[in-house]
């Protein structure tokens, strides 16, 4: 079946580790999101990418990096500039961009700093 | 102000009754969607709708673009449509949406 699949589930992340989440859709989309999502709050965009190997800053991009090397994966790396990682992180993608086109969600990821 | 409200927060029923869900925004937008996070955490797509009202199944969204206001309906409410429900609006002038907080919704049997 096609769809996003967003592994690990749960992770956890000792103080000044970076760590990657892994996004991969067989959807043939071309456009990728990854979102976090805070208690009470709305998801908001990190990183976006309309196309391989092209990706743009969200509102809260700093403290993270992505890779666009493929149209399937989508990785992203929480850094240890990150302040404040411990969130649910969200991968989707769409046909092309979220205007006019249905977005597909991944099932998220959960990342705890210990 | 958000750009995309919703309300209420937090909505509690009992098996069988119509519940409503609201969400204004003030983005321009060409199509807001409407989603569904499951207590997982998993999200998926509800409707896109830019003008007047579509249906599935039990679920109704309408949307008023003059009044920039949309409603998700559930009619014959069961305790499986618990979760929270998400409206979320594309800019226009990228490919970023701006969401809601959500309504938590859980209906009791």
């Amino acid at each position: 079946d096609g769809g996003i699949t967003q592994s690990p589930k749960y992770l956890f992340r000792k103080e000044g580790q970076n760590v990657t989440l892994s996004c991969e859709q067989n959807l043939n989309h071309d456009a990728m999101y990854w979102y976090r999502q805070d208690p009470g709050q709305g998801l908001r965009l990190i990183y976006y990418s309309q196309i391989v190997n092209d990706f743009q800053k969200g509102d809260i991009a700093e403290g993270y990096s992505v890779s666009r090397e493929k149209k399937e994966s989508f990785p992203l790396t929480v850094t240890s500039a990150q302040k404040n990682p411990t969130a649910f992180y969200l991968c989707a993608s769409s046909k092309q961009g979220s205007a006019g086109n249905t977005i597909y969600f991944g099932e998220g990821s959960w990342l705890t700093v210990v | 102000k958000n750009e995309v409200e919703q309300s209420p927060q937090n909505l509690t029923a009992q098996e069988g009754e119509f519940i409503t869900i609201n969400c204004s925004y003030s983005v321009g937008i060409s199509a807001l969607h409407w989603l569904q996070q499951h207590p997982g955490g998993g999200i998926v797509s509800l409707f896109m709708l830019s003008s007047g009202k579509k249906k599935h199944g039990r679920l109704i969204a309408t949307i008023n673009i003059q009044e920039k206001h949309s409603s998700l309906h559930i009619t014959a409410s069961h305790p499986r449509d618990s979760a929270v429900y998400i409206c979320a609006v594309p800019q226009s002038s990228n490919n970023d949406m701006r969401f809601g907080a959500g309504t938590r919704l859980t209906v009791k049997p």
